[in-house]
């Protein structure tokens, strides 16, 4: 069946630094690609998104790249901080109204 | 404010008991989903709803079962709850095709 394979599972990075985040889907049909930031002890919540007519989307210091040929998409947070740490989760459209999440991504940011 | 509301926020409740885990959203959003997760780990669909009347069941088996009578509100039962029931239910909803979900604050069931 369908699934959306996420790497790496947990991440460390020092204060600064950026963070790279990758997913690989299997739905070719798949045409958007959200991606989550969840806190400790709250909700998911959607920080950036990407539909499969564009290649690249940025907003301050995150940003997604998707390739559509490869079926890759990736998270890029640049100068990151304390605040970032939290688990991370992309997803893949699958049908209409549905999507397929990621297993997470555990990101530690590093004071 | 507009926003997706589950209730309660924590519950402990014994073996073979009857819950319902509530789940109202106003934002107008047609669907609606839940979802059941460990903490911190991967989202599994457990339902999820098109509209007033529509049911489906998501990936996860699951013993729970869902209503949509209105719009804004999609509770989830479980009949006999039991230990492997204990996890975080996440009710969601979205306003359709490409618009993301929204999550509520979710439901942490403990089953003992």
């Amino acid at each position: 069946g369908e699934n959306v394979e996420q790497h790496p599972s947990t991440l460390s990075v020092q204060e600064g630094d950026s963070a790279v985040i990758k997913c690989t889907y299997s739905d070719s049909a798949s045409n958007y690609f959200p991606w989550y930031k969840q806190e400790l002890g709250k909700r998911p919540q959607l920080i950036i998104d990407i539909r499969s007519n564009v290649g690249e989307k940025k907003d301050q210091r995150i940003a997604v790249t998707l390739n559509k040929t490869a079926k890759h998409f990736s998270l890029h947070i640049t100068e990151t901080q304390p605040e970032d740490s939290a688990v991370y989760f992309c997803a893949a459209s699958r049908g209409t109204y549905k999507y397929i999440f990621g297993t997470g991504t555990r990101l530690k940011v590093l004071a | 404010e507009a926003d997706i509301y589950q209730t309660p926020r924590y519950l402990v409740i014994g073996t073979g008991k009857k819950i319902t885990l509530e789940c109202s959203q106003t934002m107008g959003h047609d669907k609606m989903y839940w979802y059941q997760q460990d903490p911190g780990m991967e989202l599994h669909l457990i339902h999820y709803s098109y509209g007033v009347n529509s049911t489906e069941k998501g990936d996860l088996s699951s013993e729970s079962t869902v209503s949509r009578i209105r719009t804004e509100h999609f509770p989830l039962t479980l009949e006999s709850a039991r230990p492997s029931h204990t996890s975080q239910y996440l009710c969601a909803s979205s306003v359709g095709q490409g618009g993301g979900y929204t999550f509520g604050s979710g439901t942490r069931l403990t089953v003992v």
